[in-house]
């Protein structure tokens, strides 16, 4: 069975520094990734995604993800976070993108920012 | 982009009641809709598949006759907590399948006294 792991359950830095979560896959192939945002009270939101092709993806707010097939990791980074970046960060795996594709989730880290 | 809503947001309940979530596309129609579980400091659990116009499809472990799902329409599926206990307090959300993606609803959180 698919499982995604997000070794850090809580991360702390200061604005304006960089930012790095991390989360590995465990899957024969190579899943679709997925990372998601949740502010409390919100529902998830998507901040990238990778399928196929360019290992480097840019995504909105600012944030970037970077597919390493070697190392089963998708870590999404960040070069300057803001206050509101705040938030809890899921990664997300599904082995196909069909309108009844079921997504696995990591246990999430989060983020908080200090000013 | 694509709206999902949940209604409602935050429900309080005795134990032995059922309860009814609601899960709406605003926007676009969903003949599928997925829900999940997620319990504090917890990830999100699939729970059960719902499929517009059939039965829905649920995850193992999760038990059909407590957590009645029905889609009755393109844009409306709902989640019933039957006879909930304690246990059951949980964020309860809901997900419809968009272009390559999922659109969430912002969750209802469940607390069952």
């Amino acid at each position: 069975a698919q499982s995604v792991t997000q070794p850090d359950i809580h991360i702390t830095v200061s604005e304006g520094a960089s930012l790095e979560l991390r989360c590995n896959y465990s899957y024969g192939a190579t899943p679709y990734l997925f990372w998601y945002v949740q502010s409390p009270g919100q529902g998830l939101q998507l901040l990238l995604k990778y399928f196929s092709g360019d290992t480097l993806v840019q995504g909105i707010k600012g944030f970037e993800a970077e597919f390493k097939r070697s190392q089963s990791s998708f870590n999404l980074r960040k070069p300057s976070v803001h206050w509101s970046d705040a938030a809890e960060y899921f990664c997300a795996v599904t082995i196909n993108t069909g309108t009844a594709s079921k997504l696995t989730f990591g246990t999430g880290t989060r983020l908080q920012v200090t000013l | 982009g694509a709206v999902v809503s949940q209604h409602p947001s935050r429900v309080i309940c005795k134990s032995g009641t059922s309860v009814k979530i609601e899960c709406r596309s605003l926007d676009f129609q969903a003949t599928t809709m997925f829900w999940y579980r997620q319990f504090p400091k917890q990830s999100l659990m699939l729970m059960a598949t719902s499929n517009e116009g059939s039965k829905a499809t649920y995850e193992q472990g999760v038990e059909k006759d407590k957590f009645l799902i029905n889609h009755a329409s393109l844009t409306l599926s709902t989640l019933t907590v039957t006879s909930a206990h304690p246990e059951d307090s949980s964020f309860y959300i809901c997900s419809a399948p968009g272009e390559n993606t999922q659109y969430f609803g912002p969750g209802t959180r469940l607390t069952v006294l």
